[in-house]
């Protein structure tokens, strides 16, 4: 079993739409979980971070965790063309060790 | 501009001619990574540092190498590359109680 996983995609969604990619992790120690958003050949940039379970909100994206089914997933509100990229989950599994998913391809179409 | 910065961008080269890809960064950040990234499997952790001179092992270390003499440089180090090592690599640097992890442009390597 992937320590992180996500479904590799593409999720195709209409602009204005509402994306939602979602991560598993199999470390139950782990401690906090990140998405990242990487542009074709380009590096990967950090969009949230997210320590306790619930939601947290910024701007139009919220993460969503929860520590007891292992999940965190990443919502896109209004969803724009300029958001298509890959969407790489991240979780700390331990002092300084940070594991990434494969990432999901999320595509928005005009 | 805080920035983390590679060299090369781009690099082909034979196997087992030894090489190093520089990594800089100006934030004065204490933790450095390198990972690489290969389609299907994702970006891997295979070294890092969390400050001058302290440097640990992760995911896929065989057949590289690092060094951490000065807090803003972290090489990384190939002393007889193969071609399993072509891959796309990043260096990522962060403060020590942030979360903000900044990457680097990336360096392509190609070995033939």
């Amino acid at each position: 079993q992937k320590e992180v996983e996500q479904n590799s995609g593409p999720l195709s969604v209409p602009e204005g739409a509402i994306a939602s990619l979602n991560c598993t992790y199999s470390d139950r120690g782990s401690q906090s979980f990140f998405w990242y958003r990487q542009y074709s050949g380009k590096s990967p940039e950090l969009i949230m971070f997210i320590y306790s379970n619930g939601d947290k909100e910024d701007g139009r994206f919220t993460a969503q965790l929860n520590k007891a089914s292992q999940y965190v997933s990443l919502l896109i509100r209004d969803s724009q063309p300029s958001d298509s990229a890959t969407y790489l989950c991240a979780v700390n599994t331990g002092f300084q060790k940070l594991v990434f998913g494969t990432g999901t391809r999320l595509l928005v179409s005009p | 501009e805080a920035q983390v910065t590679q060299n090369p961008r781009y690099l082909i080269t034979v196997t087992g001619k030894k090489l190093t890809v520089t990594c800089s960064q100006n934030m004065n950040h204490e933790y450095m990574s390198w990972y690489r990234q290969d389609p299907g499997l994702g970006l891997r952790q295979i070294y890092y540092s969390m400050n001058v001179e302290v440097t640990d092992k992760g995911d896929v270390p065989e057949g590289y190498k690092v060094s951490r003499k000065e807090k803003r440089n972290f090489p990384l180090i190939l002393e007889s590359p193969s071609p399993n090592q072509t891959s796309l690599y990043f260096c990522a640097s962060r403060a020590g109680t942030q979360n903000q992890q900044y990457f680097g442009p990336g360096t392509r390597l190609t070995v033939t």
